[in-house]
């Protein structure tokens, strides 16, 4: 079964620390994508990344950066000096090769950056 | 280039009545999906569209219908609203295929009394 954890439900930390999010996620596929969404509080969900399964270097764009390891089947993600502009619910996703159209999303975790 | 636009962005509802969400977008895109986001649970998947004329049941579709008759467009209707439908509803496209993430709508906020 198909299933997405993001178990830190809240995190807080004060401006310029650095933070990393928590995905673990269950497939059966050997052929899967990831992905990472934010929602700010003002509702929109931003698409922030996307990673297949054949492909596990990490990623780093700005003071974002993503730690793909299949062997834990974890798809953590990490924001660098962290800056209140990056308080939102950050959603973790998985879909599969039988189906591409089908998400499915981990509960999301809030992260609040104190100035 | 307006991406995915749904109406309305609030919505209250009284038991048993119906209504419509309507989500449009001008991508393109083949692939259109309708998720809920309640507290605590994420996104689920309510029902998608692989393209006009086709559409599926997701994790969640009970109470709910929907039918693609234009690229563009993908309404959702709600039969006979429950309070457990209240929550917010988001719109999705894709291009479709290996690894398209979705582009989402700014959601429409639906209580239901």
């Amino acid at each position: 079964a198909q299933k997405v954890t993001q178990a830190q439900t809240e995190i807080s930390v004060v401006e310029k620390e650095d933070v990393t999010l928590d995905c673990v996620y269950e497939t059966r596929d050997t052929t899967y994508y990831l992905f990472w969404y934010k929602q700010p509080p003002s509702g929109e969900l931003v698409f922030l990344i996307r990673r297949n399964s054949f492909d596990e270097q990490n990623e780093i764009s700005g003071r974002y950066s993503w730690n793909f390891q299949k062997s834990t089947s974890s798809f953590n993600f990490t924001i660098t000096a962290s800056q209140v502009v990056d308080s939102a619910v950050y959603f973790c996703a998985l879909s599969e090769a039988n189906n591409f159209n089908k998400f499915y999303f981990g509960s999301g975790t809030k992260l609040n950056v104190k100035p | 280039n307006a991406g995915v636009t749904q109406t309305p962005k609030f919505q209250v509802l009284k038991t048993g009545q119906s209504m419509t969400l309507q989500c449009a977008q001008d991508m393109n895109h083949e692939y259109m999906s309708w998720y809920r986001q309640d507290p605590g649970m994420g996104l689920r998947l309510i029902h998608y569209s692989v393209g006009a004329g086709i559409t599926d049941q997701g994790e969640v579709p009970n109470g709910y219908n929907v039918s693609r008759s234009t690229t563009e467009d993908f309404p959702l209707r709600l039969l006979s609203a429950a309070p457990s439908q209240t929550s917010v509803y988001f719109c999705a496209s894709s291009y479709g295929g290996e690894g398209y993430g979705y582009t989402f709508g700014s959601g429409t906020r639906l209580t239901v009394v």
